[in-house]
């Protein structure tokens, strides 16, 4: 069965800081991957995704995430965090041509200090 | 492109009404559309699958005749909590996908629904 493994629940940066979060998944094949933030009662805000080709994926506000088959891991990056990047981050993983469920992980909140 | 919205942000209710919440797709067909329900702090519970003009797909342990879900058009989908009870209350959120952007939800605002 296809699972999200975040294990961070909690990170604090200082701004400016790079920033490294964690995702593994379990999945027979290689399955669409994604990353959301999810600000303080708001939706989710898709920050990249990757389907296929290149293993490094670039997203939205800077963000950037490694595909590693062998770690089977899905890391987001940013190598300077803002201030405004305080939120909740979900990774999610798709099964390719079901059309259906994501599973998602727990969440990481990530606080940033001046 | 891919905006998602929600109506009702945020309701309050007594205690066995109902309440609909709507979900739109702003500027795509979306063949498929979620929902999810999100308790504090914690992730993302899929409570069902709605198709264009089929019958939703509920997750297990998920009332649909509680929860009730309809997916008239490619752009609306609709989901009335029955007879709410305080244990409803919750952030409610809905997504949206469409086959021509390779499996990607897209989410909206969600609802704040508080039953009194």
């Amino acid at each position: 069965a296809q699972s999200v493994t975040q294990p961070d629940i909690h990170i604090t940066v200082s701004e400016g800081a790079s920033l490294e979060l964690r995702c593994n998944y379990s999945y027979g094949a290689t399955p669409y991957l994604f990353w959301y933030v999810q600000s303080p009662g708001q939706g989710l805000q898709l920050l990249l995704k990757y389907f296929s080709g290149d293993t490094l994926v670039q997203g939205i506000k800077g963000f950037e995430a490694e595909f590693k088959r062998s770690q089977s891991s899905f890391n987001l990056r940013k190598p300077s965090v803002h201030w405004s990047d305080a939120a909740e981050y979900f990774c999610a993983v798709g099964a390719p041509n079901t059309g259906n469920q994501f599973y998602f992980g727990t969440g990481t909140s990530l606080t940033v200090i001046p | 492109g891919a905006v998602v919205s929600q109506h009702p942000s945020w309701v309050i209710c007594k205690s066995g009404t109902s309440v609909k919440i709507e979900c739109r797709s702003l500027d795509f067909q979306a063949t498929t559309m979620f929902w999810y329900r999100q308790f504090p702090k914690q992730s993302l519970m899929l409570m069902a699958t709605s198709n264009e003009g089929s019958k939703a797909t509920y997750e297990q342990g998920v009332e649909k005749d509680k929860f009730l879900i309809n997916h008239a058009s490619l752009t609306l989908s609709t989901l009335t909590v029955t007879s709410a009870h305080p244990e409803d209350s919750s952030f409610y959120i809905c997504s949206a996908k469409t086959s021509g952007r390779a499996d990607t939800q897209y989410f909206g605002p969600g609802t704040r629904l508080t039953v009194l």
